[in-house]
């Protein structure tokens, strides 16, 4: 059982360009969430899926949008990439929103120049 | 607008007793998890609580208390390889969890 992948592992970017950041998690969770993680700063959520076809915003969603057309995948799109997007965002998944454990993924770290 | 703190970094000694200390202010509150998180990988769940009081699990226990918005992780017998960041995280009234920066644990032989 892999649990949560995520791709890619790292990437550097350039501003402006589009990024997909991807997800998949074999443990038929319904709830997924993606959060970012930078130095000093506790992990952000940017959005959150509650069951497939669902989505909602988290703390920090701006600039970024994702889908869930099904449970295993749900993909983080940065539309245009900008410097401060740079960081290290983790995909994570559980039950349901009001389970007692988060599952995470490996991580991507993102670079934006 | 919600807050959770808890030390930067500690020391202790390996097979020594540390206590990370976790407080919090937030809307709402459906639980308190602990994770673990080595340097560069991705956190790993250790504890939740919900109700007050210690909740044990090995060489790990969790302390929450609602009234007094704290909780501690109390860390036994400490080893090398416990060396790593503890997050403490809150679960709001909206089921989103919030957390805190992290406490980078130093462990010395």
């Amino acid at each position: 059982i892999a649990g949560i992948t995520q791709a890619p592992t790292s990437q550097i970017l350039a501003a402006g360009r589009r990024m997909t950041l991807r997800c998949t998690q074999d443990m038929r969770h319904n709830a997924m969430y993606w959060y970012r993680q930078d130095l000093g700063l506790g992990l952000r959520l940017i959005h959150y899926s509650n069951t497939a076809g669902t989505t909602g915003k988290g703390e920090v969603p701006d600039g970024y949008s994702v889908s869930r057309a099904n449970t295993d995948d749900f993909p983080l799109t940065l539309a245009s990439a900008v410097p401060s997007q740079t960081s290290v965002y983790f995909c994570a998944s559980s039950e349901g929103l009001a389970a007692d454990t988060q599952y995470f993924g490996p991580g991507t770290r993102l670079t934006v120049l | 607008g919600q807050n959770i703190d808890q030390p930067t970094e500690m020391t202790a000694t390996e097979g020594a007793i540390v206590q990370i200390n976790c407080t919090y202010q937030t809307s709402g509150f459906n639980g308190l998890f602990w994770y673990q998180q080595h340097a560069g990988e991705a956190p790993t769940f250790l504890s939740y609580n919900v109700l007050d009081g210690l909740e044990e699990k090995g060489r790990f226990s969790s302390f929450l208390s609602r009234s007094k918005g704290y909780s501690y992780l109390l860390l036994k017998e400490l080893q090398m390889k416990d060396s790593a960041s503890y997050l403490c995280a809150v679960r709001d009234s909206n089921y989103q969890l919030i957390w805190g920066a992290g406490t980078k644990l130093i462990i010395k032989p």
